[in-house]
């Protein structure tokens, strides 16, 4: 089946800086790429996804991009706000409704 | 739209006793799944189901069970609680389409604790 690691397992980062989160994957079959966020005592809520068919999308300070090749893609957010601090969790899919989900990354950004 | 309710949000069950988590969702979603989270291991699949009157297994489906008998409830049964089954449950519901691909809706979950 697919394996999804995630990097890193946690990260500290100053407001205003930029997180950067990495995802690798097994499958080359997999096609769609989606990260959640979860919040603390709350389940995880979708934040961006991409396609296979697409190497980059963003929405506002948050961005993915994605390597075919490498079978890897990313989360980059810009302008970190306190309330950016949370758990992500990347994922991975074949065509399909079965998501593999990374172990996650806890996110803190200090004030 | 209360989106997908999951009760109760915590309990603690002795090894041996049985329990089922309730998961109901309101949006009227065909797809519906459960999943476990553990620290630093992500979420891991336990059950899924496409429809009503269909489930399928997912990557730890041992010492569980569901059904699904309308769209909106899909319950998880624990049977013969262990230890190893202390872990906070995520019920989830999707709607698959071409546009939306598979967008997952997920409930607050529920923290169990086997002692």
């Amino acid at each position: 089946g697919e394996n999804v690691e995630q990097h890193p397992s946690t990260l500290s980062v100053q407001e205003g800086d930029s997180a950067v989160i990495k995802c690798t994957y097994s499958d080359s079959a997999s096609n769609y790429f989606p990260w959640y966020k979860q919040e603390l005592g709350k389940g995880p809520q979708l934040i961006i996804d991409i396609r296979s068919n697409v190497g980059e999308k963003k929405d506002q300070r948050i961005a993915v991009t994605l390597n075919k090749t490498a079978k890897h893609f990313s989360l980059h957010i810009t302008e970190t706000q306190p309330e950016d601090s949370a758990v992500y969790f990347c994922a991975a899919s074949k065509n399909d409704y079965k998501l593999s989900f990374g172990a996650g990354t806890t996110v803190t950004v200090r004030a | 739209n209360a989106g997908v309710t999951q009760t109760p949000k915590f309990r603690i069950l002795k090894i041996g006793q049985s329990m089922t988590l309730q998961c109901t969702q309101d949006m009227n979603h065909n797809y519906m799944y459960w999943y476990r989270q553990d620290p630093g291991m992500g979420l891991k699949l336990i059950y899924y189901s496409v429809g009503a009157g269909i489930t399928d297994k997912g990557e730890v489906p041992n010492g569980y069970n569901v059904s699904r008998s309308t769209t909106e409830d899909f319950p998880l049964r624990l049977e013969l609680a262990a230890p190893s089954q202390t872990s906070v449950y995520f019920c989830a519901s999707s709607s698959p389409t071409i546009a939306s691909y598979n967008e997952q809706f997920f409930g607050p979950g529920t923290r169990l604790t086997v002692l």
